[in-house]
Protein backbone atom coordinates (compact mmCIF):
# COMPACT_ATOMS: atom_id res chain seq x y z
CA UNK A 1 0.00 0.00 0.00
CA UNK A 2 1.22 3.69 -0.69
CA UNK A 3 0.31 6.48 1.59
CA UNK A 4 1.90 10.07 2.03
CA UNK A 5 1.81 12.15 4.86
CA UNK A 6 1.98 16.04 5.36
CA UNK A 7 2.96 16.61 9.10
CA UNK A 8 1.79 20.01 9.51
CA UNK A 9 -1.75 21.53 8.89
CA UNK A 10 -1.17 24.99 8.59
CA UNK A 11 2.40 26.99 7.68
CA UNK A 12 2.52 30.64 8.28
CA UNK A 13 5.32 32.24 6.31
CA UNK A 14 6.39 36.00 6.53
CA UNK A 15 5.98 37.17 2.97
CA UNK A 16 9.40 37.67 1.21
CA UNK A 17 10.92 35.06 3.32
CA UNK A 18 11.78 31.29 2.39
CA UNK A 19 9.14 28.47 2.72
CA UNK A 20 9.30 25.21 3.05
CA UNK A 21 5.86 22.72 3.02
CA UNK A 22 6.80 19.03 4.14
CA UNK A 23 5.59 15.55 2.89
CA UNK A 24 6.70 12.07 3.43
CA UNK A 25 5.76 8.98 1.49
CA UNK A 26 5.96 5.20 1.59
CA UNK A 27 5.45 2.77 -1.40
CA UNK A 28 6.60 -0.51 -2.09
CA UNK A 29 8.34 -0.10 -5.03
CA UNK A 30 9.67 3.09 -6.72
CA UNK A 31 7.24 6.41 -6.54
CA UNK A 32 6.47 8.99 -8.52
CA UNK A 33 5.60 12.38 -6.72
CA UNK A 34 3.62 15.03 -7.12
CA UNK A 35 2.65 18.22 -5.57
CA UNK A 36 -0.83 20.19 -6.45
CA UNK A 37 -2.21 23.19 -4.68
CA UNK A 38 -5.62 24.19 -4.49
CA UNK A 39 -7.45 27.72 -4.46
CA UNK A 40 -11.14 28.31 -2.87
CA UNK A 41 -13.45 26.98 -4.64
CA UNK A 42 -11.39 25.31 -7.38
CA UNK A 43 -9.83 21.84 -8.12
CA UNK A 44 -6.22 21.31 -7.86
CA UNK A 45 -3.78 23.00 -10.15
CA UNK A 46 -0.80 20.66 -10.88
CA UNK A 47 2.84 22.19 -9.11
CA UNK A 48 5.39 19.79 -10.16
CA UNK A 49 6.76 16.13 -10.20
CA UNK A 50 9.63 13.96 -9.84
CA UNK A 51 10.01 10.83 -11.92
CA UNK A 52 13.62 10.04 -11.90
CA UNK A 53 17.07 11.71 -12.25
CA UNK A 54 17.79 15.17 -10.54
CA UNK A 55 16.33 15.18 -6.80
CA UNK A 56 15.93 18.92 -7.43
CA UNK A 57 12.53 19.73 -9.43
CA UNK A 58 11.48 22.84 -10.32
CA UNK A 59 8.05 23.25 -10.72
CA UNK A 60 5.80 26.27 -11.71
CA UNK A 61 5.42 29.79 -9.83
CA UNK A 62 9.09 29.46 -8.52
CA UNK A 63 8.41 26.38 -6.57
CA UNK A 64 11.04 23.79 -6.25
CA UNK A 65 11.25 20.36 -4.78
CA UNK A 66 13.83 18.06 -3.31
CA UNK A 67 13.40 14.18 -3.12
CA UNK A 68 15.00 11.93 -0.45
CA UNK A 69 14.99 8.87 -1.23
CA UNK A 70 16.94 7.63 1.75
CA UNK A 71 14.27 10.05 4.27
CA UNK A 72 11.23 9.37 2.38
CA UNK A 73 10.48 12.96 1.91
CA UNK A 74 9.48 15.03 -0.77
CA UNK A 75 9.47 18.95 0.52
CA UNK A 76 8.23 21.96 -1.17
CA UNK A 77 10.02 24.85 -1.18
CA UNK A 78 10.29 28.53 -2.56
CA UNK A 79 12.51 30.86 -1.25
CA UNK A 80 11.17 34.42 -1.71
CA UNK A 81 7.03 33.18 -0.36
CA UNK A 82 3.98 35.98 -1.70
CA UNK A 83 0.99 36.31 -0.50
CA UNK A 84 -0.58 35.11 -3.62
CA UNK A 85 1.21 31.53 -2.56
CA UNK A 86 -1.63 31.47 0.32
CA UNK A 87 -3.70 27.87 -0.67
CA UNK A 88 -3.92 24.62 0.43
CA UNK A 89 -1.08 22.12 -0.49
CA UNK A 90 -1.48 18.71 -1.64
CA UNK A 91 1.57 16.32 -1.69
CA UNK A 92 1.06 12.86 -3.93
CA UNK A 93 2.51 9.34 -4.70
CA UNK A 94 1.87 7.07 -7.53
CA UNK A 95 3.59 3.22 -6.46
CA UNK A 96 4.88 3.21 -10.34
CA UNK A 97 5.02 -0.97 -9.73
CA UNK A 98 1.30 -0.49 -10.31
CA UNK A 99 1.54 -0.74 -13.62
CA UNK A 100 -1.64 0.79 -15.54
CA UNK A 101 -2.78 2.47 -12.46
CA UNK A 102 -3.44 5.88 -12.50
CA UNK A 103 -4.87 6.08 -8.74
CA UNK A 104 -2.51 8.59 -7.10
CA UNK A 105 -2.87 8.69 -3.34
CA UNK A 106 -2.83 12.07 -1.50
CA UNK A 107 -1.66 13.64 2.10
CA UNK A 108 -4.19 15.25 3.72
CA UNK A 109 -3.06 18.76 2.61
CA UNK A 110 -0.92 21.92 4.04
CA UNK A 111 -2.70 25.29 4.40
CA UNK A 112 0.13 27.91 3.51
CA UNK A 113 -0.56 31.37 4.90
CA UNK A 114 1.71 34.20 3.76
CA UNK A 115 1.33 36.99 5.83
CA UNK A 116 2.00 40.39 4.53
CA UNK B 1 -7.22 23.83 -25.21
CA UNK B 2 -10.48 23.82 -23.08
CA UNK B 3 -9.90 22.10 -19.28
CA UNK B 4 -11.74 19.77 -17.46
CA UNK B 5 -15.43 20.15 -17.65
CA UNK B 6 -17.53 18.90 -14.44
CA UNK B 7 -20.97 19.49 -14.37
CA UNK B 8 -23.27 21.13 -12.37
CA UNK B 9 -21.13 23.00 -9.98
CA UNK B 10 -23.25 23.47 -7.49
CA UNK B 11 -26.36 21.09 -6.48
CA UNK B 12 -28.51 19.92 -3.34
CA UNK B 13 -30.12 16.70 -2.63
CA UNK B 14 -31.99 15.48 0.11
CA UNK B 15 -31.38 12.07 1.93
CA UNK B 16 -32.54 8.94 -0.03
CA UNK B 17 -32.23 10.48 -3.54
CA UNK B 18 -29.42 9.78 -5.90
CA UNK B 19 -27.31 12.26 -8.20
CA UNK B 20 -25.12 11.97 -11.46
CA UNK B 21 -22.26 14.50 -11.82
CA UNK B 22 -20.61 14.88 -15.54
CA UNK B 23 -16.81 14.97 -16.52
CA UNK B 24 -15.55 16.23 -19.83
CA UNK B 25 -12.21 15.48 -20.29
CA UNK B 26 -9.11 17.39 -22.04
CA UNK B 27 -9.65 16.65 -25.59
CA UNK B 28 -7.23 13.11 -26.35
CA UNK B 29 -7.13 12.49 -22.95
CA UNK B 30 -8.58 9.34 -22.41
CA UNK B 31 -8.59 8.39 -18.65
CA UNK B 32 -10.62 9.67 -16.22
CA UNK B 33 -10.62 9.55 -12.29
CA UNK B 34 -12.86 10.54 -9.81
CA UNK B 35 -12.51 11.58 -6.06
CA UNK B 36 -14.23 12.66 -2.98
CA UNK B 37 -13.06 15.25 -1.09
CA UNK B 38 -14.23 16.42 2.46
CA UNK B 39 -12.83 18.32 5.62
CA UNK B 40 -12.58 15.08 7.13
CA UNK B 41 -11.20 12.23 5.09
CA UNK B 42 -9.49 14.72 2.27
CA UNK B 43 -9.31 13.27 -1.32
CA UNK B 44 -10.16 9.88 -1.64
CA UNK B 45 -10.24 7.89 -5.05
CA UNK B 46 -13.43 6.46 -6.36
CA UNK B 47 -12.77 4.94 -9.37
CA UNK B 48 -10.56 5.49 -12.45
CA UNK B 49 -11.50 4.69 -16.07
CA UNK B 50 -9.83 4.02 -19.48
CA UNK B 51 -11.67 3.13 -22.39
CA UNK B 52 -14.78 2.95 -20.87
CA UNK B 53 -12.95 0.34 -18.61
CA UNK B 54 -13.13 0.85 -15.24
CA UNK B 55 -9.39 0.24 -14.32
CA UNK B 56 -8.87 0.79 -10.66
CA UNK B 57 -11.50 1.02 -7.74
CA UNK B 58 -11.44 2.52 -4.39
CA UNK B 59 -12.63 1.75 -1.49
CA UNK B 60 -16.40 2.98 -1.48
CA UNK B 61 -19.53 1.02 -1.29
CA UNK B 62 -21.98 0.06 -4.02
CA UNK B 63 -23.54 3.38 -3.88
CA UNK B 64 -20.36 5.18 -5.87
CA UNK B 65 -20.86 3.76 -9.68
CA UNK B 66 -19.66 5.44 -12.72
CA UNK B 67 -19.38 5.00 -16.68
CA UNK B 68 -16.95 6.21 -19.31
CA UNK B 69 -18.71 6.88 -22.96
CA UNK B 70 -16.70 6.32 -26.12
CA UNK B 71 -16.01 9.94 -26.05
CA UNK B 72 -14.20 9.64 -23.00
CA UNK B 73 -16.86 11.89 -20.94
CA UNK B 74 -17.42 10.45 -17.60
CA UNK B 75 -20.48 10.27 -15.17
CA UNK B 76 -20.55 9.29 -11.38
CA UNK B 77 -23.50 8.08 -9.85
CA UNK B 78 -24.56 7.82 -6.24
CA UNK B 79 -28.09 6.42 -5.12
CA UNK B 80 -29.69 6.37 -1.97
CA UNK B 81 -27.59 9.45 -1.01
CA UNK B 82 -26.72 9.68 2.87
CA UNK B 83 -25.62 13.17 4.64
CA UNK B 84 -21.71 11.69 4.67
CA UNK B 85 -22.18 12.08 1.17
CA UNK B 86 -21.72 15.76 1.36
CA UNK B 87 -18.64 16.95 -0.78
CA UNK B 88 -16.25 17.98 -3.70
CA UNK B 89 -16.52 15.39 -6.09
CA UNK B 90 -13.41 16.50 -8.71
CA UNK B 91 -12.80 14.81 -11.88
CA UNK B 92 -9.41 14.46 -13.68
CA UNK B 93 -8.42 13.21 -16.64
CA UNK B 94 -4.94 12.09 -18.00
CA UNK B 95 -2.98 9.93 -21.07
CA UNK B 96 -2.99 6.38 -20.64
CA UNK B 97 0.23 5.18 -19.08
CA UNK B 98 1.97 4.50 -22.32
CA UNK B 99 2.63 8.19 -22.88
CA UNK B 100 6.22 8.47 -23.50
CA UNK B 101 6.66 11.44 -21.34
CA UNK B 102 6.63 9.41 -18.37
CA UNK B 103 4.41 9.74 -15.52
CA UNK B 104 1.29 11.08 -16.20
CA UNK B 105 -0.03 14.59 -14.96
CA UNK B 106 -3.57 14.50 -13.47
CA UNK B 107 -5.40 17.33 -14.76
CA UNK B 108 -8.68 18.50 -12.50
CA UNK B 109 -11.64 19.96 -13.45
CA UNK B 110 -13.30 22.58 -10.54
CA UNK B 111 -15.29 19.73 -8.61
CA UNK B 112 -18.77 19.40 -8.09
CA UNK B 113 -20.05 20.50 -4.74
CA UNK B 114 -22.94 18.56 -3.55
CA UNK B 115 -24.94 19.12 -0.21
CA UNK B 116 -27.10 16.53 0.87
CA UNK B 117 -29.81 17.68 3.71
Amino acid sequence: AQSVAQPEDQVNVAEGNPLTVKCTYSVSGNPYLFWYVQYPNRGLQFLLKYITGDNLVKGSYGFEAEFNKSQTSFHLKKPSALVSDSALYFCAVRDISNFGNEKLTFGTGTRLTIIP
Amino acid sequence: KAGVTQTPRYLIKTRGQQVTLSCSPISGHRSVSWYQQTPGQGLQFLFEYFSETQRNKGNFPGRFSGRQFSNSRSEMNVSTLELGDSALYLCASSFPRGDPSGANVLTFGAGSRLTVL
